[in-house]
């Protein structure tokens, strides 16, 4: 089945510094992967859709400015939390399916971001 | 836009007993419903899904029943294993939004050996 590869699974990083999630397909091309981010003993909440080629769309609330998002490839989207603060530390998890394959969304393993 | 509740938040059950997880969706436009089984530390697990032109779905000891009237769907897990215990969520999406999903607020069952 389809494959997706998140990395890195944890990072921990001062408050301040960037930190850069990569999100691939691994056997198959994604032209849609979505970003979520997910906070202890709670749901998933959607950030932002990214899509190859072109700019992400944000969910509303999310800063566009502080989350980065880059589709460049159909199989690499990334993530990268700029001048993150503690109150960004939670755990990113992105998703993807087949071109052209509605059903069967697979989702990466996941990153725990950590910012002390 | 969509609201997806999930009902019970902790289940605890025996193991080889049957558990049971019940979500309710608002907008009578969403057409696929997948479950996802996530464990501590992992990205979610697509378990089971179901398309809103069918009523049941069976893949051996879990199902999945939809009701497009009442808009609601429910996961059974049968004959339950102590490695069942996890964070179940339910979704709702509808394909002409491009395909976001709405997730539950999760169900975390725990089976007792």
């Amino acid at each position: 089945g389809a494959v997706v590869s998140q990395h890195p699974s944890w990072v921990i990083c001062k408050s301040g510094t960037s930190v850069k999630i990569e999100c691939r397909s691994l056997d198959f091309q994604a032209t849609t992967m979505f970003w979520y981010r997910q906070f202890p003993k709670q749901s998933l909440m959607l950030m932002a859709t990214s899509n190859e080629g072109s700019k992400a769309t944000y969910e509303q609330g999310v800063e566009k400015d502080k989350f980065l998002i880059n589709h460049a490839s159909l199989t690499l989207s990334t993530l990268t939390v700029t001048s993150a603060h503690p109150e960004d530390s939670s755990f990113y998890i992105c998703s993807a399916n087949d071109r052209g394959e509605f059903y069967g969304y697979t989702f990466g393993s996941g990153t725990r971001l950590t910012v002390v | 836009g969509e609201n997806v509740e999930q009902h019970p938040s902790t289940l605890s059950v025996q193991e080889g007993d049957s558990a049971v997880i019940k979500c309710t969706y608002s907008d009578s436009a969403s057409n696929y419903f997948p479950w996802y089984k996530q464990e501590l530390g992992k990205g979610p697990q697509l378990i089971i899904d179901i398309r809103s032109n069918v009523g049941e779905k069976k893949d051996q000891r879990i199902a999945v029943t939809l009701n497009k009237t009442a808009k609601h769907f429910s996961l059974h897990i049968t004959e339950t294993q102590p490695e069942d215990s996890a964070v179940y969520f339910c979704a709702a999406s509808r394909y002409e939004t491009g395909n976001q999903f709405y997730f539950g607020t999760g169900t975390s069952l725990t089976v007792i050996p």
